[in-house]
Order: C-alpha cells, then structure tokens, then sequence
C-alpha cells in the first residue's frame, strides 16, 4: 500500500513553461485535493475533486488546471509558469470528504518542490 | 471566511516538559478538526481528528480538545522527547457548502534533549 504518491519531488522550471505534477493513490479514495504550501502562509487548497470527472476550484487556483479521468489519479497542470508559482505542492486523498460525520481523515503525499525562474 | 490562527509560531521547550499548542478559528460551523504533524521535507501526517460533536480525543501522549463555541482547539503534548520536534498544523472543515480544509500556519515545536 503506497498511500498518496507524487512525482517529481524536486523540479525548475522557466517562465513560461508547462508542466505536470502528478498524483496517485491506491486506497480507492473518492476525494483528492492539491495545496499548496507557502513561508508565512501556510497550506493553501489549489483544486480539489470529490470523485472521477468532477473537479472544483480552492482557495488559489489561478494558472493550474485538473481533471480526474480515474479514482486514482489527480494530475495538477501549470499553464504557463510564473516566479508567483515557486512552491511546494502536496496532493491529498481521503475516503470522503470532510462532512457532518466523517471520520476519515486525510492523507499527503510526500510533497514536490517546485521552482520557477 | 474561515480563519485559523496558531500561537505560537514557534516553541521551544526542554524535554520532559508537557507542553499546550493552541489553534483558534474563526467561524464556528465546522465539520471537524484535524491536528497534523509535519517533519522538515515531508508531508502531513494526521495526529487527531475531532468531529463537531466531539469535545477531545487522545492518542498515546497527545490530547486534543475543541470548544467550538468559543473556537478554540488545543493540542496537548504530555512528556514530551526529541522525537517530537516538528511543526504542528491545526486544519478544520467547514460547513456551508466548502468540503475544504482551512489550514492555520503552523507551530514549529523543538524539544531539546
């Protein structure tokens, strides 16, 4: 059981360029979310989804986009990358979401470290 | 919008000590708390979660309570080692149609040996 896995953990890139960060996870969990994870700000919710073909905007989600063709996977795309965009992004999962009753918690993927120059 | 404040930003204490993180929040209609604990170059791992109804939950040394009227949560640390130096991140979800985790900034707990 490897839990929430993102690849890569360490990328930079140009302004200007596109790229994918991706997510995966073997529990069969419905929702998934992207944060990301700023100095002095904290985590940050990017995209979430709260199952396949469905996905919505979070907090700050300007210059990414998502799809969820699959339970599994979750992959967060950057248009055009910005030096705004330099930051650590952590994928999450969870059985369902966190709603009147949940008891399930949430789990995170290890991180991927990202700089644009 | 829902706000989450952590104090102190930063702890240090010697060990042994028992010691108490506090997170307040802003908007009392929540679903749940969560606490998490990060280590440098990792991801979150969850500590505790403490649904709405709920006044506390314990795991081992740690011990999290909630007053949602007053929104305020604590994370108790009894006895605390080295092993714990991390930063502590205090998360809630909300109510009103958001199925997200509004996250506070964080508490960065070193316990010297």
């Amino acid at each position: 059981n490897a839990g929430v896995t993102q690849t890569p953990k360490f990328q930079v890139l140009k302004t200007g360029q596109s790229m994918t960060l991706q997510c995966a996870q073997d529990m069969n969990h419905e929702y998934m979310s992207w944060y990301r994870q700023d100095p002095g700000m904290g985590l940050r919710l990017i995209h979430y989804s709260v199952g396949a073909g469905i996905t919505d905007q979070g907090e700050v989600p300007n210059g990414y986009n998502v799809s969820r063709s699959t339970t599994e996977d979750f992959p967060l795309r950057l248009l055009s990358a910005a030096p705004s965009q330099t930051s650590v992004y952590f994928c999450a999962s969870s059985p369902t979401l966190t709603g009147l009753g949940s008891g399930n918690t949430i789990y995170f993927g290890e991180g991927s470290w990202l700089t644009v120059v | 919008k829902q706000e989450v404040t952590q104090i102190p930003a930063a702890l240090s204490v010697p060990e042994g000590e028992n010691l108490v993180l506090n997170c307040s929040f802003t908007d009392s209609a929540i679903y749940n708390l969560q606490w998490f604990r990060q280590d440098p170059g990792k991801g979150l791992t969850s500590l505790l979660l403490i649904q709405s109804s709920q006044r506390e939950q314990t795991s081992g040394r740690l011990n999290a309570s909630l007053d949602k009227s007053s929104g305020r949560s604590t994370l108790y640390i009894a006895a605390s080692q080295p092993g714990d130096s991390a930063t502590y991140l205090c998360a809630v979800g909300s109510q009103g149609g958001s199925e997200k985790l509004v996250f506070g900034k964080g508490t960065k707990l070193t316990v010297n040996p």
